[in-house]
C-alpha cells in the first residue's frame, strides 16, 4: 500500500515571499512522484515530477521539488510567489507494477498569496 | 493537440437516479483513470481502462461502473445514486503504463 501526506491543509504567504509545501510519502515500492495544481473550477495540472536521476525536479514557472528518499519526502518550494501561485497544490505518489502505474494523491495544500 | 475532454461540465440529479459521464483521452493515449474529488479533498481513484476492461479498481462500491471504446474513449455510470456521490469526477488518461496523467476538467456532479 502507498500513501501521501499533506499536512498543511492552507498556506498563506505574502507576495514576492519564498513558501515550501510539504509531502511524505509512504510505500513499499520504488516510487514516481508528482505535483499537480488545480485553480478554482478546474482539473489538475501536472506541475513537475520525479521519475529518476536528479533529485532535485523544476516546473517553468519557478517551483522546484526535491526528491529525499532517507525522508520519504518531496517538498515543493518557489523562491517569490505571485498572485497568480494562489491554487490548491496535490502531492501524488505513483508505483510502477505489473506493467501499469497506481497513482495516490494527498489531500491537498491550498496556497494563498496575500498582496 | 486536444487535452482530455469531459462531458458534461456540470450535472444535476436525484437520489436514485443513474448517470453517465463521459471522456475523451488526450491523443496518443490509451489508458483512461476515473477519480472522485469530494469537496475539499484530494482525488480517489475510482477505476482504470486500458484495452477495453478494467484493470485497477479502488474501493468504490458496484454502483460505480465503466466502460472503455475501442477508440480509448471511456464511460464512468453510477447507479442509485446518493447524497454523498456529490463531487467532481475526474477523467486522467496517459499511455500505457507510463507516468503522469492528463487530466480532463472534470464533471461537477450535484445529487439532490
Amino acid at each position: 500500500a502507498q500513501s501521501v501526506t499533506q499536512l498543511d491543509s492552507q498556506v498563506p504567504v505574502f507576495e514576492e515571499a519564498p513558501v515550501e509545501l510539504r509531502c511524505n510519502y509512504s510505500s513499499s515500492v520504488s516510487v514516481y512522484l508528482f505535483w499537480y495544481v488545480q485553480y478554482p473550477n478546474q482539473g489538475l495540472q501536472l506541475l513537475l515530477k520525479y521519475l529518476s536521476g536528479s533529485t532535485l525536479v523544476e516546473s517553468i514557472n519557478g517551483f522546484e521539488a526535491e526528491f529525499n528518499k532517507s525522508q520519504t519526502s518531496f517538498h515543493l518550494r518557489k523562491p517569490s510567489v505571485h498572485i497568480s501561485d494562489t491554487a490548491e497544490y496535490f502531492c501524488a505518489v505513483s508505483s510502477h507494477s505489473g506493467g501499469y502505474q497506481k497513482v495516490t494523491f494527498g489531500t491537498g495544500t491550498k496556497l494563498q498569496v496575500i498582496p | 493537440d486536444a487535452g482530455v475532454t469531459q462531458s458534461p461540465t456540470h450535472l444535476i440529479k436525484t437520489r436514485g437516479q443513474q448517470v453517465t459521464l463521459r471522456c475523451s483521452p488526450k491523443s496518443g493515449h490509451d489508458t483512461v483513470s476515473w477519480y472522485q474529488q469530494a469537496l475539499g479533498q484530494g482525488p480517489q481513484f475510482i477505476f482504470q481502462y486500458y484495452e477495453e476492461e478494467e484493470r485497477q479498481r479502488g474501493n468504490f462500491p458496484d454502483r460505480f461502473s465503466g466502460h472503455q471504446f475501442p477508440n480509448y474513449s471511456s464511460e464512468l455510470n453510477v447507479n442509485a445514486l446518493l447524497l454523498g456521490d456529490s463531487a467532481l469526477y475526474l477523467c486522467a488518461s496517459s499511455l500505457g503504463g507510463g507516468a503522469g496523467y492528463t487530466f480532463g476538467s472534470g464533471t461537477r456532479l450535484t445529487v439532490v
